[in-house]
């Protein structure tokens, strides 16, 4: 059965650093989401992204935040200077369409921002 | 703005009986969607309802939406310790586009062998 991948599975990195985050969405989808979860917290919708670009974005995803589909298959998460406050899991997530349709997720990627 | 609020927050229960699970929101919707999530793991979609659906099955899930309540309920019957996790609902708010989907806190279920 297809499905989202992710990786890393677990990143680290210093505070003001930059990182990627890499999804492989399902290959028949369109439409591709961000969320994140801080630990013991709800699961937030960051941003979503059709036809090369943002269809919507919460207030979470500010300047430090941009999406990117380099190619056919992958789609990226950047933090420019990644913040204490940035630790959390990080979901991709992907549609074939936008309303009324699954949206299927990633195993997600665990940022630890020290 | 909407929010799902799951309800109970926890829930522990012997294998073999149901766990029900529920669900309530503030806006009106598209569809609705339950996840499950093992600790510290993804999120697995486990099913849509649509906003013109009151009821759906899925082997021994079953889900019902009551849009006049704005509220959904999960029941999962025969439980397994299999079936310990957490389970979210998340809705689609009929408003805004692009699918965003907003999360409840979850019901963490417990299933003792």
């Amino acid at each position: 059965e297809p499905e989202v991948t992710q990786t890393p599975s677990h990143q680290v990195t210093q505070m003001g650093q930059e990182v990627i985050l890499r999804c492989v969405p399902i290959s028949n989808h369109l439409y591709f989401y961000w969320y994140r979860q801080i630990l013991g917290q709800k699961v937030e919708f960051l941003v979503s992204f059709y036809n090369n670009e943002i269809s919507e974005k919460s207030e979470i995803f500010d300047d430090q935040f941009s999406v990117e589909r380099p190619d056919g298959s992958n789609f990226t998460l950047k933090i420019r200077s990644t913040k204490l406050e940035d630790s959390a899991m990080y979901f991709c997530a992907s549609s074939r369409l936008a309303d009324f349709d699954e949206q299927f997720f990633g195993p997600g990627t665990r940022l630890t921002v020290l | 703005s909407q929010q799902g609020e799951e309800d109970p927050q926890a829930l522990s229960i012997q294998e073999g009986e149901n766990a029900t699970m529920n669900c309530s929101y503030k806006t009106s919707i598209n569809n609705l969607q339950w996840y499950r999530q093992n600790s510290g793991r993804g999120l697995v979609h486990l099913i849509l309802i649509r906003s013109n659906e009151r009821e759906k099955h899925s082997g021994r899930l079953r889900v019902t939406l009551d849009t006049s309540k704005k509220s959904s309920s999960l029941l999962i019957t025969a439980s397994r310790a299999a079936d310990t996790a957490s389970y979210f609902c998340a809705t689609d708010a009929w408003e805004t586009s692009g699918s965003r989907l907003t999360f409840g806190e979850g019901t963490q279920l417990t299933v003792n062998p």
